[in-house]
């Protein structure tokens, strides 16, 4: 069965640095996303893309986040400036359709130290 | 801005028995509810979804109600088992022709005891 891939499992990086997370979306779906989920808290939604533009994105994705589809499968989320409130996991989820379910990643765990 | 909520946060029932989780949504423009099941160390996983423009939907041992008037939705796993045991999500979204915004409630822990 076709499934999201999400790498790494596990980040560690230090206050202010540069991270990318990765994602390989199943490969017929048009519609990406990036999602993340404090400790304890709701998962919340960061941003779309679709048709190779972010489609809409949350106040949370501030000019320090930015996404990337760079060769057609990997879809890829980057911080710029990592801070301690970063720290979450980050889920990425695609869907083929307008109006259809979106089948998401196992996340990454980001951990800002 | 729009805004989901859910109950119970926790939820522990005897094997066999029924589990109900409810959800109330704020954007009466949303039309898509769909539910997540979460197991530790996993993303997110689609259990059962259905759209406004029905009341009910049932797979097996899970069934979806809305109830659109009210903006309010509810889980109904029945014949509980312990591998049901898990986070559960709900969400609503508005689709639109550029992608889907799920917006989650908090989750409820469900534990079936065997």
């Amino acid at each position: 069965e076709p499934e999201v891939t999400q790498t790494p499992s596990h980040q560690v990086t230090q206050m202010g640095q540069e991270v990318i997370l990765r994602c390989v979306p199943i490969s017929n779906h048009l519609y990406f996303y990036w999602y993340r989920q404090i400790l304890g808290q709701k998962v919340e939604f960061l941003v779309s893309f679709y048709n190779n533009e972010i489609s809409e994105k949350s106040e949370i994705f501030d000019d320090q986040f930015s996404v990337e589809r760079p060769d057609g499968s990997n879809f890829t989320l980057k911080i710029r400036s990592t801070k301690l409130e970063d720290s979450a996991m980050y889920f990425c989820a695609s869907g083929q359709d307008m109006g259809t379910e979106a089948f998401f990643g196992q996340g990454t765990r980001l951990t800002v130290v | 801005g729009e805004n989901v909520e859910q109950h119970p946060s926790t939820l522990s029932v005897q094997e066999g028995d029924s589990a109900v989780i409810k959800c109330t949504y704020s954007d009466s423009a949303s039309n898509y509810f769909p539910w997540y099941k979460q197991e530790l160390g996993k993303g997110p996983q689609l259990i059962i979804d259905i759209r406004s423009n029905v009341g009910e939907k049932k797979d097996q041992r899970i069934a979806v109600t809305l109830n659109k008037t009210a903006k309010h939705f509810s889980l109904h796993i029945t014949e509980t088992q312990p591998e049901d045991s898990a986070v559960y999500f709900c969400a609503a979204s508005r689709y639109m022709e550029y992608g889907n915004k799920l917006v989650f409630g908090a989750g409820t822990i469900l534990r079936v005891k065997s």
